[in-house]
């Protein structure tokens, strides 16, 4: 399985709802990420876990908030958010978190906020 | 700080026709460098990503890129072009030593058409 399975793709939420998007591998992997990309625009690295661990956070608003329930699992929580926050919001995955490590991306949710 | 540079924002090309992306990086020694591939509300795919040794080097999907030091460059090339290449590509680089996968930069993007 080299598969970064991410729910829902699609996702549509007003400024006061709380909602999570999800993201899975089974691949052992122990690094995982979350990306931000807005339309016709690089992926922005969010956050990374390593060994289930929080170890980058570029600064991003608490109004996110990701969680490592165990090594497979990978959750962002998405409170109060503004609509400027409306992207395609990619999981990623590696072996570990060295520069030379091969992501696996997942296909991503497409967040809507209105 | 590493840099990435795709000059190019669109390229249309012919079915059946060569392909060629550019992609300049700028970094101080030799980085890792990687071009992944973006299908239309997908995620990223690797193509093929080079460290050291042979120059050229080949991916999937048919195609190949050459990394050239004195032109700071990483082009990718395809021989010929199937409609199904149709996405957007990405040059990404990594420091060689120190930092890790969360040190990866993306250039812009390259929006690759393909006509019939």
């Amino acid at each position: 399985d080299t598969e970064v399975t991410q729910t829902p793709k699609h996702l549509v939420m007003g400024m006061t709802n709380k909602k999570s998007l999800k993201c899975e591998q089974h691949m052992g992997h122990r690094a995982m990420y979350w990306y931000k990309q807005k339309a016709k625009k690089p992926p922005e690295l969010m956050f990374v876990y390593s060994y289930e661990k929080l170890s980058i956070n570029e600064s991003v608003p608490s109004r996110f908030s990701p969680e490592c329930p165990n090594s497979s699992l990978l959750n962002l929580h998405l409170h109060a958010l503004q609509p400027e926050d409306s992207a395609l919001y990619l999981c990623a995955s590696s072996q570990d978190q060295g520069a030379s490590e091969k992501l696996f991306f997942g296909s991503g949710t497409q967040l809507s906020v209105l | 700080a590493q840099s990435v540079t795709q000059p190019d924002i669109h390229i249309t090309v012919s079915e059946g026709a060569s392909l060629e992306l550019r992609c300049n990086y700028s970094y101080g020694a030799t980085p890792y460098l990687f071009w992944y591939v973006q299908s239309p509300g997908q995620g990223l795919q690797l193509l093929l990503k080079y460290f050291s040794g042979d120059t050229l080097v080949q991916g999937i999907k048919g195609f190949e890129a050459e990394f050239k030091r004195s032109q700071s460059s990483f082009n990718l090339r395809k021989p010929s072009v199937h409609w199904s290449d149709a996405a957007e590509y990405f040059c990404a680089v990594a420091p060689y030593s120190g930092g890790g996968a969360d040190g990866l930069t993306f250039g812009k993007g390259t929006h690759l058409i393909i006509q019939p």
